[in-house]
């Protein structure tokens, strides 16, 4: 079975752009949380998505939002980007609620 | 009250000898913990989780002890090996209300030396 893919792997914006970053779940899965490692602040929940509905979201402001389609594939946006918005952005699905969650291999996102 | 305190912040390890890493609680609606661990360039990996039903759990070499009186958990890793050499993160989650969200702690990075 295909794990948690993520796309891009990387990724170069300016500050003031925007960016999607795209995330598809293991096979069958219906649960998809966002999360941002950084350095200084380690990881921290973004946001959660069950069956197209967001059901949980981190304290970050409202430049970052997310979505979730029917086939379970989900995507997140940040608007607006900052310099401190450069991180790595890590998707995990698991099957639906309080099952193991698996992690892709993240999206490494660099502001300039 | 949301928040997973882990230590130590790094850990220096002989090949052969055990890793033990601890982490603390306040949310005492939490009700499930795993560990992960994490290769540089790599999205973390679930290694073992425990639910406070159970005082320990183990699985090959890892084993996390669970206090629920005390709100700790941690995680010891036997024989320790150089592919053990990674960044280990502990978390928590529940709360009430259906919800996959994970508190993390810090993480701790793991040198196994050979």
């Amino acid at each position: 079975k295909a794990g948690v893919t993520q796309t891009p792997r990387y990724l170069i914006k300016t500050r003031g752009q925007q960016v999607t970053l795209s995330c598809s779940p293991i096979s069958g899965h219906r649960s998809v949380s966002w999360y941002q490692q950084t350095p200084g602040q380690g990881l921290q929940f973004l946001f959660e998505y069950f069956s197209e509905t967001q059901r949980n979201k981190g304290n970050f402001p409202g430049r970052f939002s997310g979505r979730q389609f029917s086939n379970s594939r989900s995507e997140m946006n940040v608007s607006t980007l900052e310099l401190g918005d450069s991180a790595l952005y890590l998707c995990a699905s698991s099957l639906e609620f309080y099952n193991t969650q698996y992690f892709g291999p993240g999206t490494r996102l660099t502001v300039l | 009250q949301q928040q997973v305190k882990q230590s130590p912040q790094s850990l220096i390890v002989q090949k052969g000898g055990i890793s033990i890493i601890n982490c603390a609680y306040e949310n005492t609606a939490f009700d499930y913990f795993p560990w992960y661990q994490q290769f540089p360039g790599k999205g973390p990996a679930l290694l073992i989780a425990i639910r406070p039903d159970v005082s320990e759990k183990k699985e090959g070499r890892f084993t996390i002890s669970f206090n629920k009186s005390a709100k700790q958990f941690s995680l010891h890793i036997m024989d320790s090996q150089p592919g053990d050499s990674a960044t280990y993160f502990c978390a928590a989650s529940g709360g009430g209300g259906a919800t996959n969200k994970l508190i993390f702690g810090t993480g701790t990075l793991l040198a196994v030396q050979p």
